[in-house]
């Protein structure tokens, strides 16, 4: 079955640049979404289709996908960014990645 | 603006089942899939299944084959999710989600907790 692999945790400076992956065979041929969440709160989507920002997303989120690899790229890390991310695919059924932790130091 | 209300929490024991709602506003139900997703204490997301409405078709994830049943009423906007043979591992918070066409979520429910114990 399909997995897709991601850190458990991803450190950044404050106002540095953090890039989270995740892996899965020849996941550049899937559409990729990316989810933030933060404790106690239900996940909210950050990026769609590898690359598109929802509205009220600031454009410091950023996405690609190419090969074995999906990267949401988070620019000028802000404290408030600190929360867990998640990748996700749809196929023909919907798989989420383990989830990385992001602590902004 | 659309909303995902779902019902409130719930404690069962286990063998039991239990049937969350999830209500719709403020959108069109029908067109968009519903999936359901859940996250144990400390865990990641598990997605157990989803249901277009329109079509009143539902998928599974294998792991939940036979023990879950999602359903939608289109005349009140509302899915329901039904997990059976529940076990103190099913104790999770469980979200419905609006679901595009593409599987990405870009609503989400409140969530509501199930505590399976004895």
């Amino acid at each position: 079955s399909y997995e897709l692999t991601q850190p458990l945790s991803v450190s950044v400076a404050l106002g540095q640049t953090a890039r989270i992956t995740c892996g899965g065979n020849n996941i550049g041929s899937k559409n990729v979404h990316w989810y933030q969440q933060k404790p106690g709160q239900a996940p909210v989507l950050v990026i769609y289709r590898d690359s598109n920002r929802p509205s009220g997303i600031p454009e410091r989120f950023s996405g690609s996908n190419s090969g074995n690899t999906a990267t949401l790229t988070i620019s000028r890390a802000q404290a408030g960014d600190e929360a867990d991310y998640y990748c996700q695919v749809w196929d023909s059924s919907t798989l989420f990645g383990g989830g990385t932790k992001l602590t902004v130091l | 603006q659309v909303q995902l209300v779902q019902s409130g929490a719930e404690v069962k024991k286990p063998g039991s089942s239990v049937k969350v709602s999830c209500k719709a506003s403020g959108g069109t139900f029908s067109s968009y899939a519903i999936s359901w997703v859940r996250q144990a204490p400390g865990q990641g997301l598990e997605w157990m299944g989803g249901i277009i409405p329109i079509l009143g078709i539902a998928n599974y994830a294998q792991k939940f084959q036979g023990r879950v049943t999602i359903t939608a009423d289109k005349s009140t906007s509302t899915a329901y999710m039904e997990l059976s043979s529940l076990r103190s591992e099913d104790t999770a918070v469980y979200y419905c989600a609006r679901t595009g066409s593409y599987g990405e979520v870009d609503y989400w429910g409140q969530g509501t907790l199930v505590t399976v114990s004895s």
